[in-house]
């Protein structure tokens, strides 16, 4: 089957820097999403990785490992509006979108 | 720009009423289109995608259906609505294309009683 793991709930400090995991086993892989969402509103698009590697853009980066079927997103500097559900997703070969449960990221002052 | 819109935002129904909840998108055309939904503190569920007009893939069996009657309007239904299908129902279209980033409307967001 496909299955898609993250950390249900993180907690980190004002300022601080904060990873989040997920690990995947699709049958196949097209790309690896991840979006963030705020309590009671819709998704939205963070970042995008296909290949190896980091992407980085602004205080957001996103890293993939295919080999190793894994991938973490970075928030540095963290504000309070931050706080909120960390969704990664996969592109499987079907190209269907296959979700997390998602990470609740808790900022504290 | 592309927009998708989502009606309404909210509604409270009884068990066993009707449902329509429906999904439009500008700016865009021969998108793929999604409903989703989502339980409390949980992840997505897929229930419904559409490539085209009349076209519908159904993921997870349930009293829930959906239709494209027209090339960016999605619409999910029900003739008698379970105190389980309470939720936050999204729909969500993508381009045509290999890369699928899924672009989200509002949500509307379902509680039966």
């Amino acid at each position: 089957g496909q299955n898609i793991d993250q950390p249900t709930e993180m907690t980190a400090t004002e300022g601080a820097i904060v990873q989040i995991n997920c690990t995947y086993q699709t049958s196949g892989f097209n790309g690896l999403f991840w979006y963030q969402q705020h309590a009671g509103e819709a998704p939205t698009f963070l970042s995008y990785n296909v290949l190896d590697g980091l992407e980085e853009k602004g205080r957001f980066s996103s890293f993939l490992s295919r080999s190793k079927g894994y991938s973490y997103l970075l928030l540095k500097e963290l504000q309070m509006k931050d706080s909120a559900s960390y969704l990664c997703a996969v592109l499987d070969s079907n190209y269907q979108l296959i979700w997390g449960a998602g990470t609740k990221l808790i900022i504290k002052p | 720009s592309q927009t998708i819109h989502q009606w309404p935002a909210t509604l409270v129904q009884p068990v066993g009423s009707p449902l329509s909840l429906e999904c439009t998108v500008e700016g865009t055309s021969n998108p793929n289109l999604y409903w989703y939904r989502q339980a409390a503190g949980r992840g997505l569920q897929l229930l419904f995608y559409s490539v085209g007009i009349g076209q519908i893939s159904s993921e997870v069996p349930q009293n829930l259906s959906a239709s494209r009657p027209q090339d960016r309007q999605f619409i999910l239904s029900s003739k008698k609505l379970l105190l389980s299908d309470s939720g936050f129902y999204l729909c969500a279209w993508s381009p045509r294309q290999d890369y699928n980033e899924q672009f989200f409307g509002p949500g509307t967001r379902l509680t039966v009683l």
